[in-house]
């Protein structure tokens, strides 16, 4: 496996269950990120893991929960959620969270929550 | 804040046409500047960048001219292709704010043979 990979690909789940989103990395890089992308707006940051350490949280609401167990893998956890949170899900990775450090992203989760 | 303002989609061409998407950003300082591409089905991928006022920035026969006095980075190819068809974002990340990248809307750009 290269780059940046996701699974699943695609999630259906209802609004009482929990699933969990995940994200390897195979590039040796420091950061990675989780963004929203919603149909029709910007893509949104989430999520920004340095070093394993999460350094920003970007107003997420706490039904969407982070982890990053080491600097290969992140995941998104995710419970209770609402049909408003159907969107695709993208991770992506970079050597460091430098401006200049470019982002790579995975394929991304289309998440649908009914 | 920081922002990205680009033009609204979508954009239909034909084959072996011009193309320019227009994109415009505020920020604090002085941010680098990104295009990304995200093809059908797939994640976004890095097209192009430029960090600094004049710099330009080239891949697979798309440019962009980091315009620092006009605050734009706007995306062009002089033929385009039906494998150019795709969603194409322009973005920042500014040292001085977030550290953080800043997309724009998207343009979804349609090549017809």
């Amino acid at each position: 496996e290269t780059g940046v990979t996701q699974t699943p690909r695609h999630l259906v789940m209802g609004m009482t269950n929990k699933k969990s989103l995940k994200c390897e990395q195979h590039l040796g890089h420091n950061a990675m990120y989780w963004y929203k992308q919603s149909a029709k707006k910007p893509l949104e940051l989430m999520f920004v893991y340095s070093l394993e350490e999460r350094v920003e949280n970007n107003s997420v609401p706490s039904r969407f929960s982070p982890e990053c167990p080491n600097s290969s893998h992140l995941f998104l956890h995710l419970h209770t959620l609402q049909p408003e949170d159907s969107a695709l899900y993208l991770c992506a990775s970079s050597q460091d969270k430098g401006a200049t450090d470019t982002q790579y992203f995975g394929p991304g989760t289309r998440l649908t929550v009914l | 804040g920081d922002s990205v303002t680009q033009m609204e989609g979508p954009v239909t061409l034909s084959e072996e046409a011009f193309l320019t998407i227009n994109c415009t950003y505020t920020a604090t300082g002085y941010p680098s500047l990104f295009w990304y591409v995200q093809y059908p089905g797939e994640g976004l991928q890095l097209l192009l960048k430029a960090t600094k006022a004049d710099d330009k920035g080239s891949n697979k026969g798309f440019e962009a001219t980091y315009r620092k006095e006009t605050t734009s980075f706007h995306l062009e190819k002089g033929s385009v292709q039906v494998s150019d068809s795709a969603v194409y974002f322009c973005a920042l990340s500014d040292p001085w704010g977030a550290q953080k990248l800043v997309f724009g809307q998207g343009t979804r750009l349609t090549i017809n043979p």
